[in-house]
C-alpha cells in the first residue's frame, strides 16, 4: 500500500520554482523520505532523501515538516528538462529493506 | 562508470517463446533490483538480490518468471513462456549498501510479446 499522497499533476513557468508536495502523514521514525524523477521513456532517477532536516544538493531541495507529516520538494530554477513524473517514497534505510514502492507520482510539466 | 547496463533495449517476441533480459549493475554495488512498468500498475519490484543471493522475489508474477545472478556483474530475467500480458518495460536498478543507498536505474528494456 502506498505510504506516500501527492497530487497527479502540476504546471510550473519555466525559470521559477516548483514546489511539489508530499503527504506522508504515517510515516514512521526510522523512515526516510526519497524523492526520484521519471523522465518519459527514462529510468528513475533520484533526486535527494532526508529524514528529519532540510536537505539540499545540487539538484533539489527538501523540505519536511517538523512533525514529519508531510514534505515539498523544490527544484528551485525549473527548465524544459525537468519535466517529469516525481515519485515521493517512504522506506526505512537499513540493510535488507531495500523494496521502493513508487506510486503514481506527480507529473510535472514545465511550460515555456 | 558507465552506469547500469541492459540488454537488450528493446525486444518483440511472439507469444509462447523464452524471453532473457540482461542486466550488469554499477561495479561494487551489493544489491541488484529487477523492476517491471506498465501503465495499469506502474513500476513494481519484482526481485531483489544481495551479493548474487535472491532477498525477496515476492513480486514475481509467477513462475514463468525466474531471475538469476550468477556473479556480481550480471544478471538475468526469463520468462518462458512469454505472454501478451508480460509486455511492459523492464528495469534493472543497483546500489551499495553502506552508503547512501539510493538506487541507479538501468534504461530498461521495453518488451513486447504479440
Amino acid at each position: 500500500d502506498a505510504k506516500t499522497t501527492q497530487p497527479p499533476s502540476m504546471d510550473c513557468a519555466e525559470g521559477r520554482a516548483a514546489n511539489l508536495p508530499c503527504n506522508h502523514s504515517t510515516i514512521s521514525g526510522n523512515e526516510y523520505v526519497y524523492w526520484y524523477r521519471q523522465i518519459h521513456s527514462q529510468g528513475p532517477q533520484y533526486i535527494i532523501h532526508g529524514l528529519k532536516n532540510n536537505e539540499t544538493n545540487e539538484m533539489a531541495s527538501l523540505i519536511i515538516t517538523e512533525d514529519r507529516k508531510s514534505s515539498t520538494l523544490i527544484l528551485p530554477h525549473a527548465t524544459l528538462r525537468d519535466t517529469a513524473v516525481y515519485y515521493c517514497i517512504v522506506r526505512e534505510r537499513e540493510t535488507g529493506a531495500n523494496n521502493l514502492f513508487f506510486g503514481t507520482g506527480t507529473r510535472l510539466t514545465v511550460i515555456p | 562508470d558507465a552506469g547500469v547496463i541492459q540488454s537488450p533495449r528493446h525486444e518483440v517476441t511472439e507469444m509462447g517463446q523464452e524471453v532473457t533480459l540482461r542486466c550488469k549493475p554499477i561495479s561494487g554495488h551489493d544489491y541488484l533490483f529487477w523492476y517491471r512498468q506498465t501503465m495499469m500498475r506502474g513500476l513494481e519490484l519484482l526481485i531483489y538480490f544481495n551479493n548474487n543471493v535472491p532477498i525477496d522475489d515476492s513480486g514475481m508474477p509467477e513462475d514463468r518468471f525466474s531471475a538469476k545472478m550468477p556473479n556480481a556483474s550480471f544478471s538475468t530475467l526469463k520468462i518462458q513462456p512469454s505472454e501478451p500480458r508480460d509486455s511492459a518495460v523492464y528495469f534493472c536498478a543497483s546500489s551499495q549498501a553502506g552508503g547512501e543507498e539510493t538506487q541507479y536505474f538501468g534504461p530498461g528494456t521495453r518488451l513486447l510479446v504479440l
